[in-house]
């Protein structure tokens, strides 16, 4: 089944604590991109990637780091994490460079990360 | 990069036709317009894209003018289970933009 994986779903931390959400996606995409949303505010990306090594910065990256070492793989980085930092994330992933149109992204199920 | 703006929400009843419009104004040569919609508590869901005119498929129709600067979602016959937030997005993989989502339109459909 294609599709995009996160973990973990569920997180609560402390101020400080480093921590990693992982995401996957098994349908060989090149565009992977991660996206936070608030209450009012819509989603808005935080990073993204066109390809492996290749990664920009968004809307909203600052307190994020990402890699992309693998293709599949593009995991999202909270070096110091912050209480306004608590949101719900979601990664999603696309082909690129999508022909005729720009394709669709395809979403995870999301990580709801609450940091005290 | 090119924002949208739409209605924060709107009421229908089921089986009616739901058309939700997005302003884009600064849409780009090479931007595309996409729909998604999200239910709560997960990742939105690819609806329809156009680049101009009209597309149609299964679940939806997009009625784009020949300015670009706005587009119309049209759901025909909605159902409760249409119930959930509608983002219109506009950009363009081919020149690394980044997408913008906006806040949506959350449509609420009554019995």
């Amino acid at each position: 089944e294609a599709q995009v994986t996160q973990n973990p779903r569920y997180l609560i931390t402390v101020t400080g604590k480093k921590l990693t959400v992982t995401c996957s996606q098994n349908m060989n995409h090149e565009y992977m991109s991660w996206y936070r949303q608030d209450p009012g505010l819509g989603l808005r990306q935080i990073y993204y990637s066109m390809n492996v090594e290749v990664t920009d910065k968004g809307d909203v990256p600052e307190g994020y780091k990402v890699s992309r070492k693998e293709k599949r793989n593009f995991p999202l980085i909270l070096e110091s994490p912050s209480p306004n930092q608590t949101s719900l994330y979601f990664c999603a992933s696309s082909l690129f460079p999508a022909s005729g149109g720009e394709g669709e992204q395809f979403f995870g199920p999301g990580t709801r990360l609450t940091v005290l | 990069l090119a924002k949208t703006t739409q209605p924060i929400s709107m009421d229908s009843y089921e089986g009616q036709e739901v058309n939700i419009t997005c302003s884009h104004n600064n849409i780009a040569t090479n931007d595309y317009i996409t729909w998604y919609q999200q239910f709560p508590s997960q990742g939105p869901r690819f609806i329809i894209q156009g680049y101009k005119t009209k597309v149609t498929n299964e679940v939806a129709s997009l009625f784009i003018p020949a300015d670009r600067k706005s587009s119309t979602l049209s759901l025909p016959r909605v159902s409760l289970s249409d119930t959930a937030v509608y983002y219109c997005l506009v950009g363009s993989l081919y020149n690394f933009n980044k997408f913008y989502f906006g806040s949506g339109t959350k449509l609420n459909v009554k019995p």
